[in-house]
């Protein structure tokens, strides 16, 4: 079975700049979590959806950042405009909202703002 | 508020001896959860384990083996005969019930020399 998906791996921008993180989580599997791994800050979460629907998005750090999930199967992490200090490893999961749910995380984007 | 305290930030040891790794957490709820992912060089989180608060068992798996104590609120975790392989940043996480959100530590990195 195909794990979380994300695109791209990597990703290097110059500041300001717009930048779109992708996300396809696990068939079958109705709960999202962005995540943000940082040396300084460990790993945080951003946001995360139940059926679609954004249920916390507490841990976006500002209104650059920006969470889409238009269907089971995609979700969007958009920071515009993009500064050096978002530089990071970001990281999607997905989860069965049900039962004890334990998360599966994609392999990450590390992303370079410059 | 829950918090995870990982009070090793790094450990290294030669091949073929056991290691454990500590972790302390914090919650007034009854009901939670616990994990341990592994995140190899290659930046991927692999779950590795849950256990359930109603649950005190030890667990094994191979060489990977779970203490799980509530009296002490701990859950530790011992790599028995450690091979290079098992090198890796662990992460100590904790879910409360009726929440998603997991709280991670802020990680040991384990250092397995030949």
């Amino acid at each position: 079975d195909a794990g979380v998906i994300q695109s791209p791996r990597h990703e290097v921008t110059e500041m300001g700049q717009e930048v779109t993180l992708r996300c396809k989580p696990i068939s079958g599997h109705n709960s999202l979590f962005w995540y943000r791994q940082t040396m300084m800050r460990g790993l945080e979460l951003l946001i995360y959806f139940n059926n679609n629907v954004p249920i916390d998005d507490s841990g976006m750090p500002e209104d650059r950042f920006s969470a889409k999930m238009p269907n089971a199967s995609f979700s969007t992490l958009k920071i515009q405009p993009s500064e050096p200090r978002d530089s990071a490893v970001y990281f999607c999961a997905s989860s069965l909202r049900q039962g004890y749910n334990e998360q599966y995380f994609g392999p990450g984007t590390r992303l370079t703002v410059t | 508020a829950q918090k995870v305290t990982q009070a090793q930030t790094e450990i290294s040891v030669v091949e073929k001896e056991d290691v454990t790794l500590d972790c302390v957490y914090e919650t007034r709820d009854t009901t939670y959860y616990l994990f341990w992912y592994k995140q190899p060089p290659s930046g991927e989180l692999v779950f590795l384990i849950r256990r359930n608060s109603f649950d005190e068992q030890n667990e094994i798996s191979g060489r990977y083996s779970w203490n799980f104590q509530k009296s002490t609120s701990s859950f530790n975790f011992t790599i028995t005969a450690s091979q290079v392989v098992d090198s890796a940043v662990y992460f100590c996480a904790l879910r409360i019930q009726g929440a998603q959100k997991l709280v991670f530590g802020q990680g040991t990195r384990l250092t397995i020399n030949p």
